[in-house]
């Protein structure tokens, strides 16, 4: 099965604190590809990083990072030193190789208090 | 340049009424998606377009769904008889798809239904 499990419905943080969004998938892919998307409360869907699976390497992008482990199937997301314009529902989505479909998680709300 | 354009931004309609939802992708991008979005939940994938390839239906709740992508472009998702159900936001989203990976999508600012 192809799944993607955001099991945080909402974290609330107080501005400035490190905050750690976690995903986990599930996949019969040998290749595949995971996504993080932000929706901010003004709805559309902006793209912020995609990683195949032969890359392990973790990335960062100024104040954000992303952990991908196959061994424990995850891919979580941490925003350091998070700032209000933060707050916004963010989404991991899984695709096969194919890129025909999708596998979206439930989001992740997030809302940073200044 | 321009983004996704979806069209309308909001339908009400009745129940047991067709609608048309419209999308323009982003021009060149040969990928195009529709999912719909119900209230607090994530995305559910309808169906994928890509370039003259027959498409991916797998995602349509039923055969009261529908979708077309004229010239490669533009697309519309058909709803017939919708029923309450029905009401969410429908969202585009276009891809460049050069190879064999998916590539990042963007999305449309999307339709909201609303069946009553």
């Amino acid at each position: 099965a192809q799944k993607v499990t955001q099991a945080q419905t909402e974290i609330s943080v107080v501005e400035k604190e490190d905050v750690t969004l976690d995903c986990v998938y599930e996949t019969r892919d040998t290749t595949y590809y995971l996504f993080w998307y932000k929706q901010p409360p003004s709805g559309e869907l902006v793209f912020l990083i995609r990683r195949n699976s032969f890359d392990e390497q973790n990335e960062i992008s100024g104040r954000y990072s992303w952990n991908f482990q196959k061994s424990t199937s995850s891919f979580n997301f941490t925003i350091t030193a998070s700032q209000v314009v933060d707050s916004a529902v963010y989404f991991c989505a899984l695709s096969g190789n194919t890129g025909n479909q999708f596998y979206f998680g439930t989001g992740t709300s997030l809302t940073v208090i200044p | 340049g321009a983004g996704v354009s979806q069209s309308p931004s909001n339908k009400v309609t009745e129940k047991g009424k067709d609608v048309e939802l419209r999308c323009d992708p982003i021009s060149g991008h040969t990928a195009l998606y529709w999912y719909r979005q119900s209230l607090g939940q994530g995305l559910e994938f309808l169906i994928y377009f890509q370039g003259n390839s027959a498409p991916d239906k797998s995602g349509l709740p039923s055969d009261r769904f529908s979708a077309e992508r004229t010239g490669g472009s533009v697309s519309t998702l058909t709803i017939q008889r919708t029923q309450q159900e029905d009401s969410a936001v429908y969202l585009c989203a276009s891809s460049l798809y050069g190879s064999q990976a998916p590539g990042e999508q963007y999305f449309g600012p999307g339709t909201r239904l609303t069946v009553t």
